[in-house]
């Protein structure tokens, strides 16, 4: 039973630039969520996605934006990117019925930004 | 912002020694998860707590929380070098899939 998977594990993008970042959750799971965590800070919740639709989101301005797909995998897109959005991007699975609900976390995508 | 604040911001112990870590957090919670980071990789799931409990085990872990006081602790005992690690408290607003709201974390060093 696969974990959560995500790719590209490392990414180097310059300033002004668009990234897409991607997600395959846990087996099962129909909901994923993602999250930035800078560099020694800990992770802040970016939106989640459920039937294909946005259903939270965080604090985050619109040039993060996101889509799930009929197999419930997701992506995750920022334009214009910026140094301040250098961290790292963490995608996490869960079941959106189950209560409480435990997030399963990908390994992440390192995102330089220079 | 982040809701909770782990404390210690980090923490050095000798192997076979216990560890605790705190974490408090402002609003009113769901339930409450505490995660293990190794060097900045994904995030592992240790223990969940609801808000109605007080007191949670799982093998070495002892999870404690306290609504009146808005705060929860991590106790693991016996450390290992294999524990060092970051360990973030998150907290779960409300019933289903939801956002976590993360503290900074507390770094854990076991010194062989």
């Amino acid at each position: 039973d696969a974990g959560v998977t995500q790719s590209p594990t490392h990414l180097i993008k310059t300033r002004g630039q668009q990234v897409t970042l991607r997600c395959s959750p846990k087996s099962g799971h129909d909901t994923v969520s993602w999250y930035q965590q800078a560099l020694g800070q800990g992770p802040q919740f970016i939106f989640q996605y459920y039937e294909e639709e946005e259903r939270q989101r965080g604090n985050f301005p619109d040039r993060f934006s996101g889509h799930q797909f009929p197999n419930y995998s997701s992506e995750l897109n920022v334009n214009a990117l910026l140094l301040g959005d250098s961290a790292l991007y963490l995608c996490a699975s869960s079941f959106m019925t189950s209560n409480p609900d435990t997030q399963y976390f990908g390994p992440g995508t390192r995102l330089t930004v220079l | 912002s982040q809701q909770g604040e782990e404390d210690p911001q980090a923490l050095s112990i000798q192997e076979g020694e216990n560890a605790t870590m705190n974490c408090s957090y402002k609003t009113s919670i769901n339930n409450l998860q505490w995660y293990r980071q190794n060097s900045g990789r994904g995030l592992v799931h240790l223990i969940l707590i609801r808000s109605n409990e007080r007191e949670k085990h799982s093998g070495r872990l002892r999870v404690t929380l306290d609504t009146s006081k808005k705060s929860s602790s991590l106790l693991i005992t016996a450390s290992r070098a294999a524990d060092t690690a970051s360990y973030f408290c998150a907290t779960g607003l409300i019933q289903g899939a939801q956002k976590l709201v993360f503290g900074q974390g507390t770094r854990l060093t076991i010194n062989p």
